[in-house]
């Protein structure tokens, strides 16, 4: 069965630190990854996917994540947080038209 | 170019009522989605139209919601009649064809029942 585990509800981080957010996955097939960013009160934003090639993908916002096959994980990754980034966090699998999407992290952004 | 439209952005009705969500999907995406996002939780899709035809509607209370896409663009999901569990906001994306293309949101509707 196709799941998705979000470990983390929220995290806090400093403006500046370095971020990073936990995906791990269950898919019977190879996996299509994404992250999605949600501002409240907004729908959600594509931040980065992967499909196949290289395991290190590049977002938007200065995001990025890496495909752990044998880990079963696709976590998310910036290396200094804006303020602009708190927001709640959204990871996904699936097939390219069905997605199942975890329970999201909440990052709150402190100065 | 355009995201996806949805409409309207908030509404309030009481329990037993019925209500209706349209969305326009970006022009040219043949594939679209409907998704209930409850408080706390991830979006779940409710259903997914190619075209005017129905993909996968597995997840759908068919009892009591209903949804439409009759000229293959813009769709409505109804809901007849409420029941407080559907206090959400119901989120519409489409994709293109091409299975390496994501799928986009809008901005979603968020209901609250009374």
């Amino acid at each position: 069965a196709q799941s998705v585990t979000q470990p983390d509800i929220h995290i806090t981080v400093s403006e500046g630190a370095s971020l990073e957010l936990r995906c791990n996955y269950s898919y019977g097939a190879t996996p299509y990854l994404f992250w999605y960013v949600q501002s409240p009160g907004q729908g959600l934003q594509l931040l980065l996917k992967y499909f196949s090639g290289d395991t290190l993908v590049q977002g938007i916002k200065g995001f990025e994540a890496e495909f752990k096959r044998s880990q079963s994980s696709f976590n998310l990754r910036k290396p200094s947080v804006h303020w602009s980034d708190a927001a709640e966090y959204f990871c996904a699998v699936g097939g390219a038209n069905n997605l199942f999407f975890g329970t999201g992290t909440r990052l709150t952004v402190i100065p | 170019e355009a995201g996806v439209a949805q409409s309207p952005r908030y509404k309030i009705i009481e329990k037993r009522q019925s209500v209706a969500f349209w969305c326009n999907p970006i022009s040219g995406h043949a594939t679209l989605y409907w998704y209930q996002q409850i408080l706390g939780q991830g979006p779940k899709l409710l259903i997914q139209f190619q075209n005017n035809g129905v993909v996968d509607d597995s997840q759908l209370p068919k009892d009591r919601f209903s949804a439409e896409r009759l000229k293959g663009v813009d769709s409505t999901l109804k809901i007849q009649p409420a029941k407080l569990e559907d206090s959400a906001v119901y989120l519409c994306a489409s994709s293109s064809r091409d299975r390496n293309q994501p799928q986009h949101f809008g901005d979603g509707t968020r209901l609250s029942i009374l």
